[in-house]
């Protein structure tokens, strides 16, 4: 059965703290690897895709990299408007298209 | 563009009740989605579709219908709500060919 787990739950980084947020999946074959980011009370804003290991995508602050088994979102020298949940989901390659399978999410929280 | 909308923002019902939750897109998007959100949990889907008149159920449809007449709407009906019903929903729409999902702004549903 396709998975997708995120760790940690949740994160406190003080504002110029890099870290790395942990996707790990369980798909059969991969189709693709998305990364969304929701703010509160508000629906998810699609960030990235990749879509084989070794792959890897940017955007600002953030650093999306791809294995055989899991996904990494790199955030270098985060600021308090990076505070959000970030999601992770996977499509199976073997499966309708339109399945996407969600993780629960990571939540953020940037400290000036 | 406004994107994705859905109707209302939130709304509370009594257990037995029926309502429908609306999704528009005006992105011409042949593609469309339903998923709701529980705390701690990723995104299920409950049905999408692949076209106007073209509906398929997703992993959590018990309990709602939809039907897709136009390719802008989407709507959502809870036929005897009830308290497991409780949570916020979010339609999405996705053109063909492409891999990004575009998310509305959601529904908070309470079921007392």
């Amino acid at each position: 059965e396709d998975q997708v787990t995120q760790s940690p739950e949740a994160l406190r980084l003080q504002e110029g703290e890099s870290s790395s947020l942990n996707c790990s999946y369980t798909v059969s074959g991969l189709r693709g690897l998305f990364w969304y980011r929701q703010d509160p009370g508000k629906g998810p804003e699609f960030l990235f895709t990749l879509y084989s290991a070794g792959e890897e995508k940017e955007k600002e602050r953030l650093k999306a990299t791809l294995t055989k088994k899991e996904s990494f979102l790199h955030i270098t020298a985060p600021k308090p408007e990076d505070s959000a949940t970030y999601l992770c989901a996977v499509q199976n390659l073997k499966t309708s298209y339109d399945k996407v399978i969600f993780g629960p999410g990571t939540s953020l929280s940037v400290i000036p | 563009n406004a994107g994705v909308t859905q109707t209302p923002k939130f709304r509370i019902l009594k257990i037995g009740q029926s309502m429908t939750l609306q999704c528009t897109q005006d992105m011409n998007h042949n593609y469309m989605y339903w998923y709701r959100q529980d705390p701690g949990m990723g995104l299920k889907l409950i049905y999408y579709s692949v076209g106007a008149g073209i509906t398929d159920k997703g992993e959590v449809p018990n309990g709602y219908n939809v039907s897709r007449s136009t390719t802008e709407d989407f709507p959502l009906r809870l036929e005897l709500a009830a308290p497991s019903q409780t949570s916020v929903y979010f339609c999405a729409s996705r053109k063909v060919g492409g891999d990004t999902q575009y998310f509305g702004p959601g529904t908070r549903l309470t079921v007392l």
